[in-house]
């Protein structure tokens, strides 16, 4: 059973919608992820929180905005996306030390209609 | 500039029939190599990890190997229940950079 969750599974928005996924890690982990994944790709790196402070930003576009309210939650607000952001949404997280051991939760399905 | 490469790009075997995966990878100063396997739809499950080339990692019939350009992770008698997509990864600025992983197709 994985120690990471993330919320919704599945997600159909409009273009002109605002959602937010969410995840939650129950692993005492310092540092969290977010990854864009689509079909037959590997995981994409968007954005990293090292104690709850954003330290990487992988040039991702505005519409994507996260926020790290506490050391186990982690939110993706997402705002006028567009079709080609139709995507699997990872979040992971790790010990802020080693962050090459990440753990993964499973994923939101993110349809932009 | 880093990169990680797998081969072959898709793997189908029979049930029992042994083989290896590959990961070639260009990393200055390498902190580890990471093995994940991925079903559909879902998040990658951690396998491995390997710090120094001539490390080995078992687990059930996965066998993973490191030397200074690559990887091998080794399927011994797969089963049906082995089908999933494996990625490998490498450490780069404390965070994982990810190759195109192998689809691994194993049939009854």
């Amino acid at each position: 059973d994985t120690e990471v969750t993330q919320t919704p599974k599945h997600l159909v928005m409009g273009m002109t919608n605002k959602k937010s996924l969410k995840c939650e890690q129950h692993m005492g982990h310092r540092a969290m992820y977010w990854y864009k994944q689509k079909a037959k790709k590997p995981p994409e790196l968007m954005f990293v929180y090292s104690y709850e402070k954003l330290s990487i930003n992988e040039s991702v576009p505005s519409r994507f905005s996260p926020e790290c309210p506490n050391s186990s939650l982690l939110n993706l607000h997402l705002h006028a996306l567009q079709p080609e952001d139709s995507a699997l949404y990872l979040c992971a997280s790790s010990h802020e030390s080693r962050g090459y051991e990440q753990y993964f939760g499973p994923g939101t399905r993110l349809t932009v209609t | 500039e880093d990169q990680v490469t797998q081969s072959p790009e898709a793997l189908r075997l029979q049930e029992g029939e042994s083989s290896s995966l590959n990961c070639s990878y260009t990393v200055s100063g390498l902190r580890g190599l990471f093995w994940y396997r991925q079903d559909p739809g879902k998040g990658p499950e951690f396998l491995f990890t390997l710090y120094s080339a001539g490390e080995e990692k078992e687990k059930e019939r996965l066998k993973a190997t490191l030397t200074k350009k690559e990887s091998f992770l080794h399927i011994t008698a797969p089963k049906p229940e082995d089908s999933a997509t494996y990625l490998c990864a490498v450490s780069r600025a404390n965070n994982l950079f990810f190759g195109t992983g192998t689809r691994l197709t194993v049939i009854p």
